[in-house]
């Protein structure tokens, strides 16, 4: 079975621009969760997708938007972006609607210049 | 909301030697400790998980150890090998394994000395 895939896994954006990113998750798997990864701050939780529905968001900005679409493919997208925007974006995915079980991807490396 | 502290930050061992990992956590409604494995370049994998009703798991080389009284759970890797060596995360899940996502600690990167 594939794991989840993310796309693109490399991106270099100036500031004030906007990106999108695109997360697909195992199959059968219907929970997404997106999280940032940076040296300082280590792994947080931006936003978790169950069913087309957003069920809760970490402590970002609103900057930081998220959808998911019918066949459990996920998009997030930062606006306005910011030199600190600049991580490693990581999406995860689970069977049930919960964290159980979270299998991650390889992430997007952000670099905001 | 959850907080989650990792020690140590680094642990070098001597291959075929056991390693072990601490992590405490603040919320005890927590209900969900996974641990997770990344190496450079990829993305976390989970390697072992726990659930606050069971005080111990074991796969094979890798236990983990919850007390929940203390909030604390540890990693114990046995006969450890140099495809062992990465960065460790713990986490917890704030609200007993719902949608708060997962707390991570900061990391404990394992040096598996030959």
């Amino acid at each position: 079975k594939a794991g989840v895939t993310q796309t693109p896994r490399y991106l270099i954006k100036t500031r004030g621009q906007q990106v999108t990113l695109s997360c697909s998750p195992i199959s059968g798997h219907r929970s997404v969760s997106w999280y940032q990864q940076t040296p300082g701050q280590g792994l947080q939780f931006l936003f978790e997708y169950f069913s087309e529905t957003q069920r809760n968001k970490g402590n970002f900005p609103g900057r930081f938007s998220g959808r998911q679409f019918s066949n459990s493919r996920s998009e997030m997208n930062v606006s306005t972006l910011e030199l600190g925007d600049s991580a490693l974006y990581l999406c995860a995915s689970s069977i049930q609607d919960s964290v159980l079980g979270q299998f991650f991807g390889p992430g997007t490396r952000l670099t905001v210049l | 909301g959850e907080n989650v502290e990792q020690h140590p930050s680094t642990l070098s061992v001597q291959e075929g030697d056991s390693a072990v990992i601490k992590c405490t956590y603040s919320d005890s409604a927590s209900n969900y400790f996974p641990w997770y494995k990344q190496e450079l370049g990829k993305g976390p994998q989970l390697i072992i998980d726990i659930r606050s009703n069971v005080g111990e798991k074991k796969d094979q080389r890798i236990a983990v150890t919850l007390n929940k009284t203390a909030k604390h759970f540890s990693l114990h890797i046995t006969e450890t090998q140099p495809e062992d060596s990465a960065v460790y995360f713990c986490a917890a899940s704030g609200s007993g394994g719902g949608a708060d996502g997962l707390t991570f600690g900061k990391g404990t990167h394992l040096i598996i000395q030959p």
